[in-house]
């Protein structure tokens, strides 16, 4: 099966930085990748996605990198605010399936 | 939520009693998608539907059967509720096999 993975469950960070949510996947025919957002309570949310001819997407205070060689990509989060705290998942599928397959999550807090 | 509703949203039952959970969408998607969520899984795919009949298994499709009568209706059943089975379910939605919209979610417990 596929394996969609991230490499920290947990990342804290204060108000104002930057945030970096990594991501790792195994399938290499994967060609389209989504970054949700997900408030407790709540179903996930989309934030962004990007296509495998693609290595960078921007969206409002986000991107998306894609590094296709090691099978990775990341979520920037700009001036990260205290309503940006949920967990974090991204998922992949290829163009031959209709499934998506997504990592565990990673769970991101925002110190005032 | 992108017009998709599910329900019940709690609900408490007995192993070995059947159990339907609705997913109702007002967009029109043509795919719809059972997802379940647990601790250390993440998300993963019970059954999915891509038009009305058409359904097809996911990853973790044993113990649950689904229909798909209607364009807005998604119907997950649990023949024989089991304890493994107590977990949030979320409903999805998607038109074109990219973005999928979900739902708020349903916090089924078997005891």
């Amino acid at each position: 099966g596929e394996s969609v993975g991230l490499h920290l469950p947990t990342l804290s960070v204060q108000e104002g930085d930057n945030s970096i949510i990594n991501c790792a996947y195994s399938n290499s025919a994967s060609d389209y990748f989504i970054w949700y957002k997900q408030e407790s309570g709540k179903g996930p949310q989309f934030i962004i996605d990007i296509r495998s001819n693609m290595d960078k997407r921007q969206g409002q205070r986000v991107t998306v990198l894609l590094n296709k060689t090691v099978k990775h990509l990341s979520l920037q989060i700009a001036a990260t605010q205290p309503g940006d705290s949920a967990v974090y998942f991204c998922a992949e599928s290829s163009n031959t399936g209709n499934q998506f397959y997504f990592g565990t999550g990673t769970s991101l807090t925002v110190i005032p | 939520d992108a017009g998709i509703t599910q329900s019940p949203r709690h609900k408490v039952t007995e192993t070995g009693t059947p159990v339907t959970l609705r997913c109702h969408q007002t967009e029109n998607h043509r795919y719809m998608y059972w997802y379940r969520q647990d601790p250390g899984h993440g998300l993963r795919l019970i059954h999915y539907s891509y038009g009305v009949k058409d359904t097809d298994k996911g990853e973790v499709s044993d113990g649950y059967s689904v229909s798909r009568s209607k364009t807005e209706d998604f119907l997950l059943t649990l023949e024989s509720a089991t304890s493994s089975q107590t977990s949030v379910y979320f409903c999805a939605i998607s038109e074109n096999l990219a973005e999928q919209f979900f739902g708020p979610g349903t916090r089924l417990t078997v005891l």
